[in-house]
């Protein structure tokens, strides 16, 4: 079965950090783009960034620029997103999502998408 | 950036009618190398994380109902569900992929009247 679990989110003061972890599972992670989504509690989605299959292309939104950095481990089939410098309104469940599968492209729809898991920024 | 607004916000709509979910970008997002419109729709149901739906614009996600058809093009698009069952309370979101920051329409709610 195609699988993403996220971990890592908790209760976090402001100024601290958290890493995030997504394991993949079911398909061969090394060769897709993968991104990570935020939805702030009983908001919509906003995307945060995303990363190609061999880290040589990275993106930010402009939100977490210079704070997140988004990586993976192709061998361990998990993707990451350091948190620093968190500040309240990163509050927010937290998505990883894999981009459809497509060679030879950059831009997709997200196909597959966990569970999320909850990023709570407050003193 | 790309704004991306949804209308309406929320809709209800009786059993086994037809619904219908606008969403519109502030730029177009049709690629006019390869004819193709850079967007998705998905629905989300409470507590859990999105189902894509619909991309480039039209195409039916495998194992999505045919009841849902997505159209458009260019800047302006539509989510079409053609007779409404229970199951399809969510709320809806349309995404643009055409350039980043990818950017998602605010949301609109399905309701059953």
């Amino acid at each position: 079965e195609v699988q993403l679990v996220e971990s890592g989110g908790g209760l976090v003061q402001p100024g601290g950090s958290l890493r995030l972890s997504c394991a993949a599972s079911g398909f061969t992670f090394s060769t897709f783009w993968m991104h990570w989504v935020r939805q702030a509690p009983g908001k919509g989605l906003v995307w945060v960034s995303r990363i190609n299959s061999d880290e040589s292309s990275i993106t930010y939104a402009d939100s977490v620029k210079g704070r997140f950095t988004i990586s993976r481990d192709n061998a361990k089939n998990t993707l990451y997103l350091q948190m620093n410098s968190l500040r309240v309104e990163d509050t927010a469940v937290y998505y990883c999502a894999r981009r459809r599968p497509r060679v030879g492209a950059t831009n997709d729809a997200f196909d597959i998408w966990g569970q999320g898991t909850m990023v709570t920024v407050s003193s | 950036d790309i704004a991306m607004t949804q209308s309406p916000d929320s809709l209800a709509v009786s059993l086994g009618e037809g619904a219908t979910i606008n969403c519109k970008s502030s730029q177009s997002i049709l690629f006019n190398s390869n004819n193709k419109n850079y967007l998705a729709w998905y629905q989300q149901k409470p507590g859990q994380p999105p189902k894509l739906l619909i991309y480039w614009a039209s195409i039916r996600e495998s194992g999505v109902p045919d009841r849902f058809s997505g159209s458009g093009s260019g800047t302006d698009f539509t989510l079409s569900i053609s007779s409404l069952q229970a199951e399809d309370v969510a709320v809806y979101y349309c995404q643009q992929y055409y350039d980043t920051p990818y950017t998602f329409g605010q949301g609109t709610k399905l309701e059953i009247k």
